[in-house]
């Protein structure tokens, strides 16, 4: 079995600050994605990436930038942190398509103060 | 674009009980939907998927689904929960193909009373 590791497992960030968090996946997975999770507002898709290189735009990618430099890593910038700001960013993996089960790292919780 | 929707956002039901919790989706063309579990602090994983074939899937645990098309749904149900089910599940769809583009509903949180 793989495993997909994030890190750090906590930020704290400050207001207008550059942020990043990084994510490795070890099932040498073609396609990987980067979601935000709120309380009561579930998963929303910030970026995918289906190859080594390639950047896909989800939902809600303003503010955020993303890198996929090696098939296994897959890293998300925070722009610009808000303030207040809280939540989960949940990386993950799949073959790639849309049939098959993705799986989940256990997440980076983001706290801008 | 596709979009999946998730009417209840709390289910309550007691240990024994049957319980089916709602999904609808939308899109114009074939698609991929899937379920997943998530306990309290933990990450998201597999419950099962369906595309093509039998309507009804089976997945772990004693959970199914069952696919609509005229209805544009993928219930999820289970005949008798356990207080381990408590967690909250989500829908999930995407294109049919090779788009790997995955769109998750906003969850319902099952609690099961013993």
């Amino acid at each position: 079995g793989g495993i997909i590791t994030q890190t750090p497992k906590f930020l704290i960030g400050q207001e207008g600050q550059k942020l990043t968090l990084k994510c490795q996946q070890n099932f040498n997975h073609d396609t990987m994605y980067w979601y935000r999770q709120d309380s009561g507002k579930g998963l929303r898709l910030i970026y995918y990436s289906i190859t080594e290189n390639d950047l896909q735009k989800g939902d809600l990618s303003e503010g955020y930038d993303a890198s996929r430099e090696k098939k296994s890593s897959f890293s998300l910038t925070v722009t610009s942190a808000q303030k207040n700001e809280m939540a989960v960013f949940l990386c993950a993996s799949s073959m790639g398509g849309g049939n098959t089960e993705v799986f989940f790292g256990k997440g980076t919780r983001l706290t801008v103060v | 674009t596709q979009t999946v929707s998730q009417s209840d956002a709390h289910v309550t039901v007691f240990e024994g009980d049957s319980v089916e919790l709602r999904c609808n989706y939308s899109y114009g063309g074939s698609i991929y939907l899937s379920w997943y579990i998530q306990h309290h602090g933990r990450g998201l994983q597999f419950l099962l998927k369906y595309y093509s074939g039998n309507p009804v899937v089976q997945g772990v645990n004693g959970f199914e689904a069952e696919f609509s098309k005229s209805d544009s749904s993928f219930h999820l149900r289970k005949a008798s929960v356990h207080w381990s089910d408590s967690a909250v599940y989500f829908c999930a769809v995407s294109p049919g193909g090779s788009n790997a583009k995955l769109t998750f509903g906003k969850g319902t949180k099952l609690s099961v009373k013993s």
